[in-house]
């Protein structure tokens, strides 16, 4: 059972544009992570957002968790052809398990 | 290797046949996942190993699907009497014990490409 959403499915833009992905659930998660994904390959993680409203920054990559820790945002600043992959949020209820997004599939074309 | 590995890279199978799809984790790792992907997908939860502790089958789609781990290492997951509908990418993630880290990363391998015809 899919228990975080992400919005949009697939998004496709140009090079220099902005771009948000939404991950949502009804669910708290004491922690929520983001992963990116190119094919052949497995996830790599990106950031790991704990603290209800945290704000964290890499490159130009911005992560926002929720106040109340149910969702979560990723904006990505001037995208670049190397940002395309799947993008995928992937929430923690406890320190063991972690459920992941339906994930947003970026295409940057140049 | 320093990372996880999975064997084989890819699998074509005949409808009814069993395969069996091994995960290295990295050395060190306790906790060991096995997660299903469908093409350009998000990931399916199929099984967790934590140490000694029973693992948590709750994804396991169906009893056709089961997994081992071998002294806390090597895990084998066995898809019997596939079906076409197995047909995915199956990826093993490996992490640290969830004591010495408040939230865990995990480590993926590049996942094990399996077609059933």
């Amino acid at each position: 059972t899919q228990l975080l959403e992400q919005s949009p499915q697939f998004l496709s833009i140009q090079e220099g544009e902005n771009l948000t992905v939404y991950c949502n659930s009804s669910s708290v998660f004491s922690s929520l992570q983001w992963y990116r994904q190119e094919p052949g390959e497995g996830p790599v993680l990106l950031v790991t957002v704990v603290t209800g409203g945290e704000v964290k920054k890499l490159k130009r990559l911005t992560f926002q968790f929720g106040d109340a820790r149910k969702d979560s945002s990723l904006h990505i600043t001037a995208a670049q052809p190397g940002d395309t992959g799947l993008y995928l949020c992937a929430g923690a209820y406890n320190t063991d398990k972690l459920i992941f997004g339906t994930g947003t599939r970026l295409q940057v074309f140049p | 290797g320093a990372g996880v590995s999975q064997s084989p890279s890819n699998k074509v199978t005949e409808k009814g046949k069993d395969v069996e799809l091994r995960c290295d984790p990295i050395s060190g790792h306790t906790a060991l996942y096995w997660y299903r992907q469908s093409l350009g997908q998000g990931l399916e939860f199929l099984i967790y190993f934590q140490g000694n502790s029973a693992p948590d089958k709750s994804g396991l789609p169906s009893d056709r699907f089961s997994a081992e781990r071998t002294g806390g290492s090597v895990s084998t997951l066995t898809i019997q009497r596939t079906q076409q509908e197995d047909s995915a990418v199956y990826l093993c993630a490996s992490s640290l014990p969830p004591l010495i880290q408040r939230t865990e990363t995990q480590y993926f391998g590049p996942g094990t490409r399996l077609l059933v015809l």
